[in-house]
């Protein structure tokens, strides 16, 4: 089965514009997370979408806006791009109601490596 | 505070060495706890959960200690394979669905 896919992988733009970023959970996945990775830091919580809603928000501005479609597959906007939202934008799927004792597990994609000039 | 934290490291250790890592979370109405391991400029996998009775997967052992709101990840007979940074990951009772991450605590293993 295939794994979490994300596109693009690599992505340069200049500051002010505005970019996608798109994900494909695992077949099955109705939750789809999305965080952004600094060099040296650890990931951290942007969006979580489950059924097509919004179920938590990070502490990230107004610039970031998420959609999940009914085929739960997402995408990731940023818009007005500054040099620090430079980092890779991680997309994670997981299969929420899991009657496993420890739900949540989350499974990544490899991710998109976003530049801003 | 943040609400997860781990030592950054690096930790350097010789094959055959065995290795702790800790890391502490601020709230304690915490439900799930993680081990992600991340390799160099790939995405985080999951490596293990934790679980309140500490669980084990061949040369890994997680312990949960909820009193002093902690989890630790042991690594017996490191292999230069383990070389990677590991992640902790808590996912609060509450604040909907959201997994934190700590920094990572990177792992270089030599020969």
């Amino acid at each position: 089965d295939a794994g979490v896919t994300q596109s693009p992988t690599h992505l340069i733009k200049t500051r002010g514009q505005h970019v996608t970023l798109r994900c494909s959970p695992i077949s099955g996945h109705k939750s789809v997370s999305w965080y952004q990775q600094v060099l040296g830091q650890g990931p951290q919580f942007i969006f979580q979408y489950y059924e097509k809603e919004e179920r938590g928000r990070g502490n990230f501005p107004d610039r970031f806006s998420a959609r999940q479609f009914p085929n739960y597959s997402s995408e990731l906007n940023v818009n007005a791009l500054l040099l620090g939202d430079s980092a890779l934008y991680l997309c994670a799927s997981s299969l929420v109601g899991s009657r496993r004792l420890n739900t949540g597990e989350l499974f990544f994609g490899e991710g998109s490596r976003l530049t801003v000039l | 505070r943040k609400e997860v934290e781990q030592d950054p490291g690096p930790f350097n250790v010789p094959e055959g060495a065995t290795v702790a890592f800790n890391c502490t979370y601020s709230n304690s109405a915490s439900q799930s706890f993680f081990w992600y391991r991340q390799d160099c400029r790939k995405e985080p996998k999951l490596l293990m959960s934790v679980y309140s009775s500490g669980n084990e997967d061949g040369r890994f052992t997680a312990q949960l200690n909820r009193a002093s709101q902690y989890i630790s990840l042991l690594i017996r007979d490191s292999k230069l394979s383990d070389s990677a940074t590991y992640l902790c990951a808590v996912k609060p009772n509450t604040g909907g669905f959201k997994t934190i991450f700590g920094a990572g605590t990177r792992l270089f293993v030599k020969a």
